[in-house]
């Protein structure tokens, strides 16, 4: 079984630009997450999906970011402008349909820097 | 809002159990608690999830009490492979129909020979 795939792996940008990360979950799965790790600290939800519908997204800071899952399926999440501090690893999951189940499957992440 | 507390870091030798406590208050009350192991530069892997008592799998044991406040992540016999970033993860209560899915600060073991 194919796992979640994200790319780009790394991104190098300068502050104020703009950057979007793609996201393909495991087939099937009706759940996607998107993530936000800054070094040295636990992954912090930016935004839930569940099929095309946004779940949660109270963690967005939707002055700047965006995401969108497209047909259900694949998912994407841009920041514009980009500031110092969205430097972070920006991880992505997706789970099978359970509103108590937290078993969640992560891909390998792209790791953003802002200078 | 639920609130996860860990120890930020823990020792142990080969072949020894491991314990990792999180403690969480004000999560729902229905739904699972869940812990993930990760490694550098690869997204958190699940490990076990359950909801009350004591859940065994093939890696690890995990000991909820019944006022659900805590949970114990129990790593038999650890090897040097074991050595990563440990998180729970649980969800803080209906809001609007849906649980806030909170990350721990996450636990950093280290595995010596």
């Amino acid at each position: 079984e194919a796992g979640v795939a994200q790319s780009p792996r790394y991104k190098i940008i300068e502050k104020r630009q703009s950057v979007a990360f793609w996201c393909n979950p495991i087939s099937g799965h009706a759940t996607l997450y998107w993530y936000q790790q800054i070094l040295g600290q636990g992954p912090k939800l930016l935004i839930q999906f569940q099929n095309n519908g946004v779940v949660d997204d109270s963690q967005l800071p939707k002055d700047r970011f965006s995401a969108e899952r497209l047909k259900g399926v694949d998912s994407t999440l841009k920041i514009q402008p980009a500031k110092l501090e969205d430097s972070a690893v920006y991880l992505c999951a997706s789970s099978l349909e359970s509103p108590t189940s937290y078993e969640q499957y992560f891909g390998p992440g792209t790791r953003l820097t802002v200078t | 809002l639920a609130k996860t507390t860990q120890p930020i870091s823990m020792d142990s030798y080969e072949g020894q159990e491991v314990n990792i406590t999180c403690s969480h208050n004000n999560i729902a009350t229905n739904d699972y608690i869940t812990w993930y192991q990760q490694f550098p530069s690869q997204g958190p892997r699940f490990i076990i999830q359950g909801y009350k008592t004591k859940v065994t799998n093939e890696v690890a044991s995990l000991f909820i009490p019944a006022d659900r406040k805590s949970s114990t992540l129990s790593l038999p016999r650890v090897s040097l492979s074991d050595t990563a970033v440990y998180y729970c993860l649980v969800g803080d209560g209906f809001s609007g129909g849906y649980n806030k899915l909170i990350f721990g600060a996450g636990t950093r073991l280290a595995v010596h020979p």
